[in-house]
């Protein structure tokens, strides 16, 4: 079974600073990571995905994540926060099923972002 | 190419009513899903689909119904409407190939308010 806890519902950095989110998860088979991001009343939109290959990885709007089997962990971090970054953003964990893929996501409860100028 | 699109977008029902919420996607994937948000609590997955005519229940399957008919619908029914089911509701589609994971595309929701 897989589960995912993201560490601080709520985080709010200054226009320019780092931003951090924090997310790790739980899984007896190697995992397939992802984040996605939720603006105000829209769908989820993906960010980036972990499946096996680079334990950096690199995705849209210049954030990236860092896979860290050691430490169950999955990062989402980006070097400088625009105002655009402000919504909500969601860790989420798959793996394969004994006798294939259901691609069933389970996710975290989400981070909300703020970005103060 | 609209990708994964829901209908309606908003809806009000009264308690015990029922309704059917539409999810389409022009992506032809075989899998798609039906998930409820609400605050504080992320996604939680209702009900599954892994290709035409075949269903499976989620995480919380009670009080919702799902066909999948054809490959491009699938849709969530609500019997009989609770103010517990008060939230939005997201339908999200993938590709399947094997036992490789691939990431869902997500349809904009349909916030539904039951009084």
């Amino acid at each position: 079974a897989q589960s995912v806890t993201q560490l601080g519902s709520h985080v709010s950095v200054s226009e320019g600073a780092l931003v951090l989110l924090r997310c790790n998860y739980s899984s007896s088979v190697p995992p397939y990571l992802f984040w996605y991001v939720q603006y105000p009343n829209q769908g989820l939109q993906l960010l980036l995905k972990y499946t096996s290959a680079a334990t950096l990885v690199k995705g849209i709007n210049g954030f990236e994540a860092e896979f860290k089997k050691s430490e169950t962990s999955f990062h989402l971090t980006k070097p400088s926060a625009h105002m655009s970054d402000a919504a909500e953003y969601f860790c989420a964990v798959s793996a394969p099923n004994y006798g294939g893929a259901t691609n069933k996501l389970i996710f975290g409860t989400g981070t909300l972002l703020a970005v103060q100028p | 190419n609209a990708g994964v699109t829901q209908t309606p977008k908003f809806r009000v029902l009264k308690t015990g009513q029922s309704m059917t919420l539409l999810c389409a996607q022009d992506m032809n994937h075989e899998y798609m899903y039906w998930y409820r948000q609400d605050p504080g609590m992320g996604l939680r997955l209702i009900h599954y689909s892994v290709g035409e005519g075949t269903t499976a229940k989620g995480e919380v399957p009670d009080g919702y119904n799902v066909s999948r008919l054809k490959k491009q619908n699938f849709l969530l029914g609500l019997e009989s409407a609770a103010p517990s089911q008060t939230s939005v509701y997201f339908c999200a589609s993938s590709y399947s190939l094997g036992t490789i994971i691939y990431e869902q595309y997500f349809g904009p929701g349909t916030r539904l308010t039951v009084t």
